[in-house]
């Protein structure tokens, strides 16, 4: 298995300009998720979804969409870029569609540069 | 929503000494507490979890204690030895769907 995946590594955008962080896992998990990673604070909840088809906010929602057409791919978009969106973002998957309260595994994150 | 504070932000220890890093926590209805280790350049690893309904719990070299009265959960390193440093990340869920992180804990292991 390959776990979990995010393309691309790295991303530079300009202010405005959207794009779509890519996450795929191959483990038939329910539950998925997206956190944005910065320095002291920790990882921050941006959306999650227990299922194809279903998806909810998390902590840090605003300007961040999702969807889950299929169990194994959760994209992430960025709608209009904005400097404050400078981060490290992680997806992460569980078995369990309760998956906040199970073990989840992570990807290798994205680095996005917001300039 | 839960609010998760962690302590201390940076640790550095002798090898073979013990490490402590201490997570509080605010809503009372948190159940779930898991411990994440997350090495350069990559994404966090689950490393030990407990549930409410137990105080303590041990894998090797790794323990987590509960204080379900105080809102306080640490872990505990053993015996630390170089690979043991990492950036470690306590957490907390008070419902099913949504984890709330601490800011983390870089642990330097000194040789």
């Amino acid at each position: 298995n390959a776990g979990v995946t995010q393309t691309p590594k790295f991303q530079v955008l300009k202010t405005g300009q959207s794009m779509t962080l890519q996450c795929a896992q191959d483990m038939n998990h329910e539950y998925m998720s997206w956190y944005r990673q910065d320095p002291g604070m920790g990882l921050r909840l941006i959306h999650y979804s227990v299922g194809a088809g279903i998806t909810d906010q998390g902590e840090v929602p605003n300007g961040y969409n999702v969807s889950r057409s299929t169990t194994e791919d959760f994209p992430l978009r960025l709608l209009s870029a904005a400097p404050s969106q400078t981060s490290v973002y992680f997806c992460a998957s569980s078995y369990s569609g309760r998956g906040a309260s199970y073990e989840q595994y992570f990807g290798p994150g994205t680095r996005l540069t917001v300039t | 929503g839960e609010n998760v504070e962690q302590h201390p932000s940076t640790l550095s220890v002798q090898e073979g000494d013990s490490a402590v890093i201490k997570c509080t926590y605010s809503d009372s209805a948190s159940n779930y507490f898991p411990w994440y280790k997350q090495e350069l350049g990559k994404g966090p690893q689950l490393i030990i979890d407990i549930r409410s309904n137990v105080g303590e719990k041990k894998d090797q070299r790794i323990a987590v204690t509960l204080n379900k009265t105080a809102k306080h959960f640490s872990l505990h390193i053993t015996e630390t030895q170089p690979e043991d440093s990492a950036v470690y990340f306590c957490a907390s869920c008070s419902n099913d769907y949504k984890l709330s992180f601490g800011a983390g804990t870089t642990v330097t292991v000194r040789a």
